[in-house]
């Protein structure tokens, strides 16, 4: 199947710094979700995309699809302590079929 | 937005034994999928779940070692089958209310075969 590529792997910030991260594929994709995975829990949906080139925010994320769909970034401002988790972007690939990266764990350094 | 309820939470299990794991949704949907999430690692889709029909399997996984049930539009089962220390995972469920909705997942079953 269709892989996305999410970098980076990890970040290590302290707090109050911004984050920015995104996500890559060989293939267009017609939606970009973008999750938060907390120890013990589900992923939790951020952000959605689904026109190429769109801008959303929802609060301090703020998240941007690709204008060649191919593409998406996800940025935090003012980090806090309780952004930290792993951030998974996806993908929609076919009927509702839903692809993820690999994954991005934040820590932050108080 | 759907809650979903999945049980159980976790489990220790002896290879080669079954366990089943439900999936309850608050309100009724087309379509329920199951993920498997090794350690430290990302989703990947085991199968899709309809309601009234097979479910649809995913390369790599087959219905004898993850049998899935349906039986209505809020409710589903996996069933890991004969299990070995590599179905070590999280496994959850998922769902999608519709276009601007994205997928709804539970909270997960950490399983641990041992």
């Amino acid at each position: 199947g269709q892989q996305l590529n999410q970098s980076p792997q990890s970040m290590f910030i302290q707090e109050g710094e911004d984050v920015s991260m995104n996500c890559t594929s060989s293939s267009i994709f017609n939606t970009w979700l973008w999750y938060k995975q907390d120890p013990g829990e589900g992923p939790v949906l951020l952000i959605a995309l689904y026109k190429a080139g769109e801008l959303t925010s929802n609060g301090r994320l703020t998240a941007q699809f690709g204008i060649t769909r191919k593409d998406s970034f996800l940025n935090i401002s003012a980090s806090i302590p309780s952004d930290v988790g792993i951030y998974f972007c996806a993908g929609f690939q076919g009927a509702q079929k839903l692809v993820f990266g690999q994954g991005t764990r934040l820590t932050i350094n108080p | 937005s759907a809650v979903i309820s999945q049980k159980p939470s976790r489990d220790i299990c002896q290879r080669g034994t079954s366990l089943t794991i439900q999936c309850q949704v608050d309100s009724q949907v087309t379509m329920m999928f199951w993920y498997r999430q090794q350690p430290g690692q990302s989703l990947t889709l085991i199968a899709t779940a309809n309601q009234g029909s097979e479910a649809t399997y995913e390369s790599g996984f087959v219905i004898d070692k993850f049998p899935i049930s349906r039986p209505n539009l809020t409710f589903s089962t996996l069933t890991v089958s004969n299990m070995s220390p590599e179905d070590s995972s999280i496994y959850l469920c998922s769902v999608v209310l519709g276009q601007g909705y994205g997928y709804t997942f539970g909270s997960g079953t950490r399983l641990t075969v041992v």
